[in-house]
């Protein structure tokens, strides 16, 4: 167990939704990092919070949104759902941007 | 921008021999972190070992080493008296030194499926 909490486990859902996805980090990191796991395009980095602040976008598409709260649980947002947005959404966590990272179980996104 | 390489789509090896998984990376800066993770059917990503760029010594963590080659780019694993608990997604990951906070991301390869045969 990396200490890294993600809920839900599993989701399924329609073309045109919108998910929330959630993530609390180990006790005490302050970074939140998402990564995206498609087939057709691997392990790809979303983006990154520090302490409430966004500090890095990595190819995250506009219908996407993320935050990280006061108590530095973090939140990914997606909208307008399309069928290729299925994949394994990770989040990881470090004590800050230097650290080492670790990763949470991921949610497994279906869009039908 | 890095890239990050890993030529074998698949390596399958016998219970209790030693298998090697490649990796082979692209970048243009000097300080940097390489990383293997583990990504076995509970979807859970582990780190396996990690490897800084300014040490010449090969990291090792137990049944695991790397062969980290700088001028080639090359960053291999090695998995010494394998097990079949190391079947599992092994992914090289690479992570740049640079204190700018877009330099904190992993950049992953496409994976490695690797087999234990009992």
């Amino acid at each position: 167990d990396s200490g890294v909490t993600q809920t839900p486990k599993h989701l399924i859902t329609a073309t045109g939704q919108r998910v929330t996805l959630r993530c609390s980090p180990r006790s005490g990191d302050l970074s939140v990092y998402w990564y995206q796991q498609s087939l057709d395009q691997g392990l790809q980095f979303l983006i990154h919070y520090y302490n409430g602040e966004e500090r890095a976008k990595g190819n995250i598409l506009e219908r996407f949104s993320a935050q990280q709260f006061p108590d530095l649980h973090s939140e990914l947002n997606l909208s307008s759902l399309e069928l290729g947005d299925s994949a394994l959404y990770f989040c990881a966590s470090s004590v800050g941007p230097e650290t080492e990272a670790f990763f949470g179980q991921g949610t497994r996104l279906t869009v039908v | 921008a890095q890239t990050v390489t890993q030529s074998q789509p698949e390596m399958s090896v016998q219970e209790a021999e030693t298998v090697t998984l490649s990796c082979t990376y692209d970048t243009s800066e000097s300080d940097y972190y390489l990383f293997w993770y583990k990504q076995p059917p509970s979807r859970q990503m582990i780190l396996v070992i990690r490897q800084e760029a300014y040490k010449q010594q090969n990291a090792t963590e137990n049944r695991f080493s790397v062969n980290f080659q700088k001028a080639a780019k090359s960053f291999s694993l090695k998995i010494s008296d394998s097990q079949l608990g190391d079947a599992a997604m092994y992914f090289c990951a690479y992570r740049s030194g640079g204190g700018h906070w877009g330099a904190q991301k992993l950049v992953f390869g496409q994976g490695t499926r690797l087999t234990i045969n009992p």
